[in-house]
C-alpha cells in the first residue's frame, strides 16, 4: 500500500518547456488535489477532481493543465514553463465520505524553470 | 472564498514551554480545521484536526481550540521537545473538501 505516489521527484526545465508530473494513488479515493508550495505562502489549491473525468480551478491555476482520466491518477501539466512556476508541488488524495476529511499527501515534486 | 490567517509566522521557546499558534478563517460555512506539520525536505503531515461540532480535542500534548463565533482557532503544544520544530499549517475545509491553508508557522524548539 503505497498511498499518494508522485514523479517524478526533482525536475530542472528550461522556460518554454513542457511537463507532466504524475501523481498516482491506491486507496480508492475519489478526490485529488494539486497545491504548490511557495516559501511564505503556504500551499496554494491549483487544480482539483472529485471524480474521474472531472477537474475543477482553484486558487491559482493559471498555466496548468489536469486530467484525470482514471481513478487512481491526477496529471497536472505545464504547458509553456516559466520562472513564477518554480515551486514544490504537492498532490493529496482524499475521500468523498463526511467521516474522511484528512487529506494524504505525496511526497512532493520539486521544479525549478531556468 | 476562504481566507484563513495564521500567527505567528514565527515563534521560538525553551524546550519544556508550550507553544500556541492561531488561525482565523473567513467563511462561516467551514466545518472542518486541521493542523499539518512539515519537517524540511518532508510532505505535509496531520498531527490533529477539529470538527465545527466540538469545541476542543486533545490528543496528548497536543490540543485544539475552535471559537466559530470570531471565526478562530488554535493549536496548543505543551512541553514541547526539540523534535516539535517544524513548520506547522492550518487549514479550513471548503467545497469539495479543499483545503484552504495558513501561510505556516515556523516553530524552533531550543534544547
Amino acid at each position: 500500500n503505497a498511498g499518494v505516489t508522485q514523479t517524478p521527484k526533482f525536475r530542472v526545465l528550461k522556460t518554454g518547456q513542457s511537463m507532466t508530473l504524475l501523481c498516482a494513488q491506491d486507496m480508492n479515493h475519489e478526490y485529488m488535489y494539486w497545491y504548490r508550495q511557495d516559501p511564505g505562502m503556504g500551499l496554494r489549491l491549483i487544480h482539483y477532481s472529485v471524480g474521474e473525468g472531472t477537474t475543477a480551478k482553484g486558487e491559482v491555476p493559471d498555466g496548468y493543465n489536469v486530467s484525470r482520466l482514471k481513478k487512481q491518477n491526477f496529471l497536472l501539466g505545464l504547458e509553456s514553463a516559466a520562472p513564477s512556476q518554480t515551486s514544490v508541488y504537492f498532490c493529496a488524495s482524499s475521500y468523498s465520505n463526511r467521516a474522511h476529511y484528512g487529506y494524504t499527501f505525496g511526497s512532493g515534486t520539486r521544479l525549478t524553470v531556468v | 472564498g476562504e481566507n484563513v490567517e495564521q500567527h505567528p509566522s514565527t515563534l521560538s521557546v525553551q524546550e519544556g514551554d508550550s507553544a500556541v499558534i492561531k488561525c482565523t478563517y473567513s467563511d462561516s460555512a467551514s466545518n472542518y480545521f486541521p493542523w499539518y506539520k512539515q519537517e524540511l525536505g518532508k510532505r505535509p503531515q496531520l498531527i490533529i484536526d477539529i470538527r465545527s461540532n466540538v469545541g476542543e480535542k486533545k490528543d496528548q500534548r497536543i490540543a485544539v481550540t475552535l471559537n466559530k463565533t470570531a471565526k478562530h482557532f488554535s493549536l496548543h503544544i505543551t512541553e514541547t521537545q526539540p523534535e516539535d520544530s517544524a513548520v506547522y499549517f492550518c487549514a479550513a475545509r471548503g467545497g469539495y473538501s479543499t483545503l484552504t491553508f495558513g501561510k505556516g508557522t515556523m516553530l524552533l524548539v531550543s534544547p
